[in-house]
């Protein structure tokens, strides 16, 4: 069974707004990673976070991890058409297993 | 570095044929991995691999085979194709960490698309 499920499933936003996405999971994790897919694309790594790790930044992104709530989200400031994509969480549970969510379809309406 | 390479890009098959789909990496990481994306999907794991003369079994391995001889290879075996196996196919590999052999940023091949009739 899956074990990053990401909410919502499908989010429409205009440019210059804020994006945000969620990612629960069910047992405890070593790390947890976001990735982006353009349309038939490969996915594309963003940002990894460990278990022992709040809160990271990369450009105009930010991922939190609440371990205790056992869910983390994906924040996108300032949106661009480009941001256009489905974003994945994947969750490393170490069993030398990467568990990926189903995704959140992101549309940035220009 | 060309990364994580995979051939064939596209791929028709008929049921009951058997092929191979090819992955490579240039980068030395240990950890390699085989996941199937089905429309609106998320990826399933295959098969995955450690290093070298080890593999083992992700959520859907019925149907494939896999191997991994040298660090850089990690070839995924179609044994007798089904149309269920109508998919997106990506290689990804990674360098791992710990004692747990956790994996680090996983760097994904471009896909291989597979439709069996």
């Amino acid at each position: 069974s899956q074990q990053g499920e990401e909410d919502p499933q499908a989010l429409s936003i205009q440019e210059g707004e804020n994006a945000t996405m969620n990612c629960s999971y069910k047992t405890s994790i070593n790390n947890l990673q976001w990735y982006r897919q353009n349309s038939g694309r490969g996915l594309v790594h963003l940002i990894l976070i460990r278990s022992n790790e709040r809160e990271k930044h990369s450009g105009r992104l930010r991922v939190t991890l609440d371990t205790s709530k056992k869910s983390s989200s994906l924040l996108i400031t300032a949106s661009r058409a480009a941001d256009t994509a489905s974003y994945f969480c994947a969750v490393n549970q170490g069993a030398q297993k990467l568990v990926f969510g189903q995704g959140t379809r992101l549309t940035i309406n220009p | 570095n060309a990364g994580v390479t995979q051939t064939p890009k596209f791929q028709v098959l008929k049921t009951g044929q058997s092929m191979t789909l090819q992955c490579a990496q240039d980068m030395n990481h240990e950890y390699m991995s085989w996941y199937r994306q089905d429309p609106g999907m998320g990826l399933r794991l295959i098969h995955y691999s450690v290093g070298a003369g080890i593999t083992d079994q992700g959520e859907v391995p019925n149907g494939y085979n896999v191997s991994r001889s040298t660090t850089e290879d990690f070839p995924l075996r179609l044994l007798s194709a089904a149309p269920s196996q109508t998919s997106v196919y990506f290689c990804a590999s990674s360098f791992t960490y710990g004692t747990s052999g956790d994996q680090e940023t996983q760097y994904f091949g471009p896909g291989t698309r597979l439709l069996v009739l």
